[in-house]
């Protein structure tokens, strides 16, 4: 199985900061990369796929970046409504496997 | 609008099998261009994919459940289907249906629904 490293696990910031956070495969995936937000109680919301691709309705603020082993999801200017848990997930082979989440908190 | 709910006993005893439905409205399950896919949060955890299904019953299985998985699919109900046997308290989590549209992205997922394993 391919491994999924994130980093930080956790990551304090405030509104209008920009944040990065980063996502490491245990091999090569090519630019077969998702990012997530999960907020409490809600199901997971896709920001961007291969990698570097906005999802339709999010906003640009979001941004992905990075191909093979390592990516990178950066929020240019935080909002209050970004504040959640980030995954990454790669879709290269079977099985898809998820980093194990960055929780991002309001300093 | 894509929709999808999933259903099913929210308390399994352990041993016993865990069945969930996911019924997808808005559109059509038997569309050429998508999986559909199971994915899991164990409480305190991350997110754990289970398997996918191709509307002709083609399936994808996560290996370290595939002993114990069945994903089915119903076009006529437009509803696809998870079964885990032998459940334990390991399997206690949030689980969620979702549309794998091209290129491999989960980009519509149920609301989810908790399944506690506990005798």
């Amino acid at each position: 199985d391919i491994q999924m490293t994130q980093s930080p696990s956790s990551v304090s910031a405030s509104v209008g900061d920009r944040v990065t956070i980063t996502c490491r495969a245990s091999q090569g995936i090519s630019s077969w990369l998702a990012w997530y937000q999960q907020k409490p109680g809600r199901a997971p919301k896709l920001l961007i796929y291969t990698a570097s691709s906005l999802q339709s309705g999010v906003p640009s603020r979001f941004s992905g970046s990075g191909s093979g082993t390592d990516f990178t999801l950066t929020i240019s200017s935080l909002q209050p409504e970004d504040f959640a848990t980030y995954y990454c997930q790669q879709a290269n082979s079977f099985p898809y496997t998820f980093g194990q989440g960055t929780k991002l908190e309001i300093k | 609008q894509l929709q999808l709910q999933e259903s099913g006993p929210g308390l399994v005893k352990p041993s016993e099998t865990l069945s969930l439905t996911c019924s997808v409205s808005g559109g059509s399950i038997s569309s050429t261009n998508y999986y559909w896919g199971w994915i899991r949060r164990p409480p305190g955890k991350g997110l754990e994919w289970i398997g996918n299904i191709y509307y002709s019953g083609t399936t994808y299985y996560n290996p370290s459940l595939k002993s114990r998985v069945t994903i089915s699919v119903d076009t006529s109900k437009n509803q696809f289907s998870l079964r885990l046997s032998s459940v334990t308290a390991a399997d206690t989590a949030v689980y969620y249906c979702a549309r794998l549209g091209a290129p491999r992205k989960f980009e519509y997922w149920g609301q989810g629904t908790l399944v506690t394993v506990s005798s």
